[in-house]
């Protein structure tokens, strides 16, 4: 497709259980944005990927949660251990652009996770 | 540090009417400012930024953003709304002295259009 693509659409896991979520940038996309969007609040900023090279994890809550890229197309978000605190939309963006600062990031349709 | 702030969380308009969806933000630096509008079960959507130049943005579906320096501020407006503008739009700001600095999104304003 077109756009960005992100699975699974939805995730319930038990608390303690290990999570992956899957972004498809858009082809050709150089940078890549992870957000997490807690119920009724704006996207938080987790982490940032240039290509393959992950350029900014401070947003990322914990050492449970980690981000990758490997090639520079898909990125996979992995929670271990969940918790219910972590229950949230998970929205990926990419951009053609390298940075931030153009500001126009293409959304995916984002991972709603339920921790129980 | 860079904050924005939406202080409605809803904002109510009669269709053919005005809107106007308030944004203040707080940055260091020159600030860069978006917003962004997401409909039910579907991904934010860009709508319109500013960098520099004009202090008035045009943007997507007849939206338009004005950056006032003075007041920190960078409200988003619609001559006349339509029900289909009903959705949550977020504002967002970059701002710093790096390329490096993140953006951050506000809260959100719910917008209802009613016919």
């Amino acid at each position: 497709g077109a756009g960005v693509s992100q699975s699974p659409r939805y995730k319930v896991a038990k608390r303690g259980q290990d999570v992956a979520l899957r972004c498809d940038p858009i082809s050709g996309h150089v940078s890549l944005f992870w957000y997490q969007q807690a119920l009724g609040q704006g996207p938080e900023f987790l982490t940032y990927f240039q290509n393959e090279a992950q350029l900014d994890k401070s947003g990322l809550p914990s050492d449970r949660f980690f981000a990758e890229r490997p090639e520079g197309s898909v990125s996979t978000l992995k929670i271990q251990r969940t918790q219910q605190e972590d229950s949230a939309v998970y929205l990926c963006a990419s951009s053609s652009r390298v940075g931030q600062s153009t500001g126009e990031l293409f959304f995916g349709e984002g991972s709603r996770l339920t921790v129980l | 540090a860079q904050s924005v702030a939406q202080p409605e969380d809803q904002v109510n308009v009669a269709e053919g009417n005005p809107l106007t969806v308030k944004c203040t933000y707080s940055v260091s630096g020159n600030p860069y400012l978006f917003w962004y509008v997401q409909y039910p079960n579907r991904g934010l959507q860009f709508l319109l930024k500013y960098i520099t130049g004009d202090n008035l943005v045009k943007g997507s579906y007849g939206f338009e953003a004005e950056f006032n320096k003075s007041q920190t501020s960078f409200h988003l407006k619609k001559p006349s709304a339509l029900v289909s503008d009903s959705a949550l739009y977020f504002c967002a700001v970059r701002g710093g002295y790096s390329s490096a600095s993140k953006i951050i999104f506000g809260s959100g304003t719910r917008l209802s259009i009613r016919p």
